[in-house]
């Protein structure tokens, strides 16, 4: 099946700080969504971006589907961006998304 | 809008117990649905998928089953519980390649 790997697992920021989270697959896909899961394990959509660059607040993603990777911004963090940050994709024949393992990020007063 | 239930949010239930989880989605038709588990340790993995009513495909062969008996209603089951299938289970729906989950409910297996 299809390879998807986060980086880094885990990340420690100051609240202000940015961040650049990274995720790698290893086949075309034709959906690449982002989540944040809370605390209560809620997953909560970011972007659907299987290719291109949005933005949305202090949040912004960009797919480079060609090289097979995709980037999360965070910039201005603040102490409610806390969670784990899930990369999941789906090849252009299939159903399931394919989680990474996620990025835990944890921001500090 | 589309908004999806799960019920119920937390279940503690002895090994050999049967299991019944439910998932319900408004405000769309003939969405395709999905039940996920997610272990401790982050992952999620897909368990079974529907695309429409009676139509139900398994991802990984195991000790539980999925029914869709309504459009908008997708139900997962088991008849006897294995400490294995403690996790959290999250059903989604789809629009336009897009999935959207549920709250998820929390199993443990005593």
């Amino acid at each position: 099946g299809i390879q998807v790997e986060q980086s880094p697992p885990d990340l420690i920021l100051q609240e202000g700080a940015n961040s650049t989270l990274r995720c790698n697959f290893s086949d075309s896909v034709n959906n690449l969504q982002w989540f944040h899961q809370n605390p209560w394990g809620q997953l909560i959509n970011l972007f659907y971006i299987p290719s291109g660059t949005k933005q949305n607040g202090r949040l912004s993603a960009t797919t480079v589907a060609t090289e097979r990777y995709s980037l999360l911004y965070i910039s201005s963090s603040q102490t409610t961006d806390s969670g784990v940050y899930f990369c999941a994709v789906r090849r252009n024949s299939g159903y399931a998304l394919n989680f990474g393992k996620g990025t835990s990020l944890l921001v500090t007063p | 809008s589309q908004t999806i239930h799960q019920w119920p949010a937390t279940l503690v239930q002895p090994v050999g117990s049967p299991l019944s989880l439910e998932c319900t989605v408004e405000g769309t038709s003939n969405p395709n649905l999905y039940w996920y588990r997610q272990a401790a340790g982050r992952g999620l993995q897909l368990l079974f998928y529907s695309v429409g009513i009676g139509q139900i495909s398994s991802e990984v062969p195991q000790n539980l089953s999925a029914s869709r008996p309504q459009d908008r209603q997708f139900i997962l089951s088991s008849k006897k519980l294995l400490l294995s299938d403690s996790g959290f289970y999250l059903c989604a729906w789809e629009t336009s390649y897009e999935q959207y989950f549920g709250p998820g409910t929390r199993l443990t297996v005593t």
